[in-house]
């Protein structure tokens, strides 16, 4: 079993469609991050929550923080091409050193 | 630009070949990561660095080898890889490691190696 299971695995949308993917994990954290990955690059940082409910908006993208830190949501409002790619989410857990784990990922594909 | 640069970005060999991947970053960053990414599984992370001294080792095989000679530079050294092994390895960056599990550092990623095994 994964740390973190993210669902879907695959979203394919219309252009100016909503959308939300999770993560989910039976584990509590104290932090998560979000990264999106576009093909034949590397990911990159979107957010990191640290408050059990925390919300945070960058533009059309919604982040929530689970209140007991198990698990996280990203809404994407009035999807757009540009937002394609693989969304990750990642943790630290230290329980035994310094272990970064990402989940299985979304791949999104926005059809324009 | 993310200021983490990987050379090759592909690479073919084959099995009984040895190469180095090379990761570079200009971030001004004290730890460094190998991470590797195969299809329909996770990413994975094989091996970090912090401040050069390296702090895991995720029971990677010993066909591949990591260097850190400082701060800004990182190897992975392969020798007999295995078909199993072709996948795309990413390099990342950040801050140096706290060790408090609240202190979850940015990493900054590279565009990675895309690595095929023959």
């Amino acid at each position: 079993t994964q740390l973190l299971e993210q669902s879907p695995q695959f979203l394919s949308i219309q252009e100016g469609e909503n959308l939300t993917v999770y993560c989910n994990s039976s584990s509590v954290f104290s932090s998560l991050q979000w990264y999106r990955q576009e093909p034949g690059e590397g990911p990159v940082l979107l957010v990191t929550v640290v408050t059990g409910g925390e919300v945070k908006k960058l533009k059309r993208l919604t982040f929530q923080f689970g209140d007991a830190r198990k698990d996280s949501s990203l809404h994407i409002t009035a999807a757009q091409p540009g937002d394609t790619g693989l969304y990750l989410c990642a943790v630290l857990a230290l329980n035994t050193g310094n272990q970064f784990y990402f989940g299985t990922g979304t791949s999104l594909t926005v059809i324009p | 630009e993310t200021g983490v640069t990987q050379t090759p970005r592909h690479l073919v060999m084959g099995m009984t070949n040895k190469k180095s991947l090379k990761c570079e970053q200009h971030l001004g960053h004290n730890a460094m990561y190998w991470y590797k990414q195969s299809a329909k599984k996770p990413l994975e992370l094989m091996f970090v660095y912090n401040f050069k001294e390296q702090t895991e080792n995720n029971s990677v095989p010993s066909r591949f080898s990591p260097e850190c000679p400082n701060s800004s530079h990182l190897f992975l050294h392969l020798h007999t890889l295995q078909p199993e092994d072709s996948a795309l390895y990413l390099c990342a960056s950040s801050p140096p490691l706290s060790g408090r599990d609240y202190d979850i550092q940015p990493q900054h990623f590279g565009d990675g190696t895309r690595l095929s095994i023959l």
